[in-house]
């Protein structure tokens, strides 16, 4: 199984928001992360957050990082329909990417 | 998108051949990955290099081989490709160190592979 996990499909409306949610395993990860995937694309760094913070907001991308319970999640604000794609959470080992399977966000007129 | 550039983008080939995937990058990044990337999998890393010719397993390396010769091509070979190696596959880059160890990764458009 995955080292990190996600749940695989999230379906909102436009204008609502969307809360992905992760869970990892390694507790010594230095950095989280969030890449975006569109279709027959590479991914895309979306955000981060450093494992001393709690929270890490960047325009309609709130991180949240809850360490005791391995959790992260991304909500994106006033989802719109070009935010559809498929959203991987990554922890970093030194130099090692550990990626969830990914949850493809649909997002409905 | 970072200088990456995965060669060729699409490949069909059959069972028992050779296959080289191609990455570049304009970047002088140190770091170079292989991953595949299949359907409830997310990506899993083949193979990484943290320099010219110094390569290292990833958690699916069987069957693949490596090479960097220059900083800014890093080969990915199966000697001899199977059904189970079909998958796309994205090369990444990233400026990791020990003084700055946000694994930040770019990654390419990914090579689709079908093997026959």
């Amino acid at each position: 199984g995955e080292d990190v996990e996600q749940s695989l499909f999230l379906s909102v409306r436009e204008g609502d928001s969307s809360v992905i949610n992760c869970t990892y395993t390694d507790s010594s990860s230095t950095y989280l992360y969030w890449y975006k995937q569109e279709p027959g694309a590479g991914l895309q760094l979306l955000t981060y957050i450093f494992s001393n913070m709690d929270m890490k907001q960047d325009q309609r991308l709130t991180v949240l990082l809850n360490k005791k319970d391995k959790h992260l999640s991304l909500r994106i604000a006033d989802t719109q329909t070009g935010d559809s794609a498929i959203y991987f959470c990554a922890e970093s080992r030194g130099n090692d990417m550990r990626f969830g399977a990914g949850t493809r966000l649909t997002v409905k007129p | 998108d970072a200088g990456i550039t995965q060669s060729p983008r699409h490949k069909v080939t059959e069972t028992g051949t050779p296959v080289t995937l191609r990455c570049h990058q304009t970047e002088n990044h140190r770091y170079m990955y292989w991953y595949r990337q299949d359907p409830g999998h997310g990506l899993r890393l083949i193979h990484y290099s943290y320099g010219v010719k110094d390569t290292d397993k990833g958690e699916v390396s069987d069957g693949y081989s490596v090479s960097r010769s220059k900083t800014e091509d890093f080969l990915l070979t199966l000697e001899s490709a199977t059904s189970s190696q079909t998958s796309v596959y994205f090369c990444a880059i990233s400026e990791w160190s020990l003084q700055s160890p946000n694994e930040k990764l770019f990654f390419g458009s990914g090579t689709q592979l079908s093997v026959l």
